[in-house]
């Protein structure tokens, strides 16, 4: 069955900090790929996606995620944290073929930066 | 803007009574997604319409139903909601499957049912 896997549950950074976020997913056919973040008491909102093309891609609010096909790999990366950024963030992968063809949820990172 | 709108943003039910919760897009999309999201837990997909097609997911139990009656509206409707029930209903949507983009959701706001 197909899956997604958030390695980290909880992080904690102080501002400045360096972030990766690890995503792996299990599906052997063709994905597109999402972050997703939800800030305190806000509807998810789209952070990134990849769907073809350049494997590293640029999204919102200076956050970037590199797809490794070899590795099942879709880790989200931000240069320099800010407290701002204190949110959940969500790997999904779209998977599946036709009608079964939906969203796969990781179960989400709990990001606390420290001013 | 064009956008997910959810209605009610805090929905109060006794157990046991029936809710509805609503939701409307000026997107366009033909598909519409509920999903069901606990504390600290990732969205758990009920069901979703592709046009007026409905397919439900294994595991969503008969309490909960839905209606389109049209491409704009979705409705989420818990028969008899148990204190099990109490969480946040996401509302989505996305375009038309043989888009490119099919599988971007655009995600609405939400709205937090509590059961007393």
């Amino acid at each position: 069955a197909q899956s997604v896997s958030q390695h980290n549950h909880h992080v904690i950074l102080s501002e400045a900090a360096s972030l990766e976020l690890g995503c792996n997913y299990s599906y052997g056919g063709t994905v597109n790929l999402f972050w997703y973040v939800q800030y305190p008491g806000q509807h998810l909102q789209l952070l990134l996606k990849y769907f073809s093309g350049d494997p590293l891609v640029k999204g919102i609010k200076g956050f970037e995620a590199e797809f490794i096909k070899s590795k099942f790999s879709f880790n989200l990366r931000k240069p320099s944290v800010q407290w701002s950024d204190t949110a959940e963030y969500f790997c999904a992968v779209n998977a599946g073929a036709g009608n079964n063809r939906k969203l796969i949820w990781g179960l989400g990172t709990s990001l606390a930066v420290n001013p | 803007d064009a956008m997910v709108i959810q209605n009610p943003r805090y929905q109060v039910t006794q157990f046991g009574k029936p809710v509805t919760l609503s939701c409307s897009q000026t997107l366009n999309h033909n598909v519409m997604y509920w999903y069901q999201q606990k504390s600290s837990q990732a969205p758990k997909l009920l069901f979703h319409y592709y046009d007026k097609d409905f397919n439900n997911e294994a595991d969503t139990p008969d309490n909960f139903q839905s209606r389109r009656p049209n491409t704009s509206f979705c409705f989420l409707d818990i028969r008899s909601p148990g204190l099990g029930d109490a969480a946040m209903y996401l509302c989505a949507t996305s375009r038309e499957r043989t888009s490119p983009s099919y599988n971007e959701q655009f995600f609405g706001p939400g709205t937090r049912l509590t059961v007393l």
